[in-house]
């Protein structure tokens, strides 16, 4: 089946500085690649998506590019905020299978001020 | 518009009881998924329901079921409850099936089995 792998599992940085978390995918029909950050106490919130055929997305201070063959994909932040700082979650959907989303293992992002 | 609303928000059972947890989408959305989240397996997969019928299933035991009524609000049971049960029960809310559109969590329901 489907597998995702999301690296770092932790990941420091000085406020101001950028974050790049980073997922690699098993299945090569896989098509959407959605980023969910989740805060204490709180359910997981889509914050950018890319489909198969687009190979960068930017909104903001984030952005996301995907590289089909290496099959890896990888999610940018730039000029970080201490509210930046929470748990990030990539996914990783085909087609086929609907609406269900493979989840990465999560990174702790930490925003020192 | 109201996101997605998942009751109760926790919930303490005792092992061997059953739970029913409900979520209610965004108005309009037609699908809703469900997914257990702990911090030893992260966010799995449980089902999938458009327009009342499953349309996928997740690797849990048959102790797990759900279903969908026709104004979309979805439910899941959990039965003869066992102490590993215990998690994050989110629901997601989504416009249509198969065309890879966006996916909206709720809040979750916090289930405790002592």
């Amino acid at each position: 089946g489907e597998n995702v792998e999301q690296h770092p599992s932790t990941l420091s940085v000085q406020e101001g500085d950028s974050a790049v978390i980073k997922c690699t995918y098993s299945d090569s029909a896989s098509n959407y690649f959605p980023w969910y950050k989740q805060e204490l106490g709180k359910g997981p919130q889509l914050i950018i998506d890319i489909r198969s055929n687009v190979g960068e997305k930017k909104d903001q201070r984030i952005a996301v590019t995907l590289n089909k063959t290496a099959k890896h994909f990888s999610l940018h932040i730039t000029e970080t905020q201490p509210e930046d700082s929470a748990v990030y979650f990539c996914a990783a959907s085909w087609l086929e299978y609907g609406n269900k989303l493979v989840f990465g293992a999560g990174t702790i992002l930490r925003v020192k001020s | 518009k109201a996101g997605v609303t998942q009751t109760p928000r926790y919930l303490i059972k005792t092992r061997g009881q059953q739970v029913t947890l409900s979520c209610s989408p965004i108005s309009g959305h037609r699908s809703v998924s469900w997914y257990q989240q702990t911090p030893g397996q992260g966010l799995q997969f449980l089902f999938e329901y458009f327009s009342e019928t499953q349309r996928n299933k997740g690797n849990f035991p048959g102790r797990f079921s759900g279903r969908q009524f026709s104004n979309s609000r979805s439910e899941m049971n959990v039965s003869t409850l066992e102490l590993g049960d215990s998690a994050l029960y989110l629901c997601a809310s989504s416009f249509g099936v198969g065309v890879n559109t966006e996916a909206f969590f709720g809040q979750g329901t916090r289930l405790t089995v002592v």
